[in-house]
């Protein structure tokens, strides 16, 4: 089992949607939680970073942890062409392990 | 503010030519150091991280080696590349001391071997 699942996807949403990425992981130590957002043929940027469990939000995302399930979230509200990425979940508890990322697709 | 480079951004090499990555950072002092190599589909995988000059953490042996000659160089270099090492390297840094899994990344270096 890794560590950390994520759905590759692909997923296409058109421009408005609400859009919902999830995380599963298995490491009871993992205590930060973040989203990095890779567009295409670039590095990872951190979007959302999260300690320990409950939201956190940064205007039309939002960032769900919860510990006892092992499951985070990300979600975009009124989605844009602009957030067409891929978009990778993290985690960390001493060494920072990866999501597999979530390729999104915005359409106008 | 902190900037990070990498080079080249782009290169083809023949099997079993020698590989020479680069990363410089900018705006930072004592940062932690990371290369990873990511395949599409199956993230981000930690190859290589230094928490000072001369000490390099391996997570994965392969054909691959690191250096870190001054404070804010990371090298990754091969030998003799592979067919297998093909892929998007990406040069990252946090703060020292932080283990909070925020990393901040350069623009990476795709590599097809032929």
């Amino acid at each position: 089992q890794k560590e950390v699942e994520q759905d590759p996807g692909p997923l296409s949403v058109p421009e408005g949607a609400i859009v919902s990425l999830n995380c599963t992981y298995s490491n009871s130590a993992f205590q930060y939680f973040m989203w990095y957002r890779q567009y295409s043929r670039k590095g990872p940027e951190l979007l959302m970073y999260t300690y320990s469990s409950g939201n956190k939000e940064d205007g039309r995302f939002t960032a769900q942890v919860d510990k006892s399930s092992k499951y985070i979230s990300l979600f975009i509200r009124d989605s844009q062409p602009s957030d067409s990425a891929t978009y990778l979940c993290a985690m960390s508890g001493g060494t920072v392990r990866f999501g597999a990322g979530t390729r999104l697709t915005v359409k106008p | 503010s902190q900037t990070i480079h990498q080079w080249p951004a782009t290169l083809v090499q023949p099997v079993g030519s020698p590989l020479s990555l680069e990363c410089t950072v900018e705006g930072t002092s004592n940062p932690n150091l990371y290369w990873y190599r990511q395949a599409a589909g199956r993230g981000l995988q930690l190859l290589f991280y230094s928490v000072g000059i001369g000490q390099i953490s391996s997570e994965v042996p392969q054909n691959l080696s690191a250096s870190r000659p001054q404070d804010r160089q990371f090298i990754l270099s091969s030998k003799k590349l592979l067919l297998s090492d093909s892929g998007f390297y990406l040069c990252a840094w946090s703060h020292r001391g932080r283990n909070t899994g925020e990393l901040f990344f350069g623009e990476g270096s795709r590599l097809t071997v032929l």
